[in-house]
Order: C-alpha cells, then structure tokens, then sequence
C-alpha cells in the first residue's frame, strides 16, 4: 500500500510555456503533500509543502507565482510551472505522508517528473 | 534542521554486507532518524527508521549508537539493485517535512 502517483513523468515544453504536474496518493488520504525539485547529481531540495484546502507555504527563494500549487482533495495535489524557462528544467518530485500519521512516520514518493524545457 | 554527515560514496561487492555510516552529532531527544534510498530517475524510497533501538525489517537494519551521534544501514547481502543513493535524515518534533542532505551513492560490483 501507499503508492503515490505522478504524471506525467516525463514533459518536454517551449520556453514561455505551461506545464501542469499531478501527485496523486492511489491508496491514502493525505492532509499534506510536498513538492521537491532535484537538478542533476544533486540532492532533493524542498520546494513547498502543500496542504489540502489551504495556501502552499513555500521555502525561502522559492517563487510562490512562479511554482503554482493547488491541494483540492486529500489525494491529490498540482505543482504548475508557470512561463517556464530553461533553468526550470528539473527532475520535480511529490511526496505524501498518510492522514493522521505522526511527524516520525514514513513520507512515501512518486517517480518523478523529468521536465525539459527548450 | 539537524545536520546529518554521510560520505560521499561507498562501493561494495555483490552478496556482502554494506555498512553505511551517518553521524548526526547535533541530533536532539526527540529527533527520528530515517533511511531512505534513491534509485536512478525514481523517486526516494523509505528504507527504515528508528529512535533509540536498533531496528530491523525486510529491506535494512538500522544500529543506533547508544548516545544517538550516529547510526549505521546495514545491508545483509547487497545485490546489484541496491546500488543507490541512501540518504539518511533526520525528523524533528513539530517538523512535517523531510529536509535531505547530500547521501551516498553506492556502488555494488558483480
């Protein structure tokens, strides 16, 4: 149990562009969710964490109008990079700690969303 | 956030056991210590975590020092499957999130 879904996994935009990414927990409710973006040979930087219902808070140097996050339902939640640009280009990843579990429990991961921007 | 210390990079061979070291000297009363791993392009993935006790499950044991500073991953029988990054962190009391720091990457040679 506990599988958290991301899609795409892989988009390629044009600068200037939109891209919509979706983190979906398949098998639990999750009241909180975060973003982290990972560039390559790096490690995870958290971006925001995202809570069902409320504003995204998001971590210092981290564009608020830039990374745009919406956590309607407790499943699933939407990291857009709005007019991307090629330093955008990232691996992002979600992860979700089920409702109701303590500080200490285990965050579960999705796969990733390779984002290239030309 | 607690500072967790790993090295940069370990090797070990095929079907012996790897023992990875984090040393978290600053780690408070109430901080958890976690493991997890990242395979290349994937997501991390939760390996084990504990207080004070050492712990054991499928995938790792995890050996506390008696005075926290510092725990060891062990891996019983690395397989080529294994080879990662491991990163190990800390969670703090009131803290949600997870803050990740550099890990190591294995390696695990046939």
């Amino acid at each position: 149990g506990a599988v958290v879904s991301q899609h795409p996994s892989r988009v390629i935009c044009k600068s200037g562009t939109s891209v919509k990414i979706e983190c979906r927990s398949l098998d639990f409710q999750a009241t909180t969710m975060f973003w982290y973006r990972q560039f390559p040979k790096q490690s995870l930087m958290l971006m925001a964490t995202s809570n069902e219902g409320s504003k995204a808070t998001y971590e210092q140097g981290v564009e608020k109008d830039k990374f745009l996050i919406n956590h309607a339902s407790l499943t699933l939640s939407t990291l857009t990079v709005t007019s991307a640009h090629p330093e955008d280009s990232s691996f992002y990843i979600c992860s979700a700690r089920k409702q109701g579990a303590p500080y200490n429990s285990p965050l579960h991961f999705g796969n990733g969303t390779r984002l290239t921007v030309t | 956030d607690a500072k967790t210390t790993q090295p940069n990079s370990m090797e070990s061979n095929e079907e012996e056991p790897v023992h990875l070291p984090c040393n978290h000297s600053t780690i408070s009363g109430t901080d958890y210590i976690h493991w997890y791993r990242q395979l290349p392009s994937q997501g991390p993935e939760y390996v084990i975590h504990g207080l004070t006790s050492n712990v054991n499950n499928r995938m790792a044991s995890l050996a506390i020092a008696e005075d926290r500073k510092s725990s060891t991953l062990i891996l019983h029988r690395a397989t080529l499957r294994d080879a990662a990054v491991y990163y190990c962190i800390l969670t703090q009391t009131g803290a949600n999130n997870l803050f990740f720091g550099t890990g190591t990457r294995l390696t695990v040679i046939p």
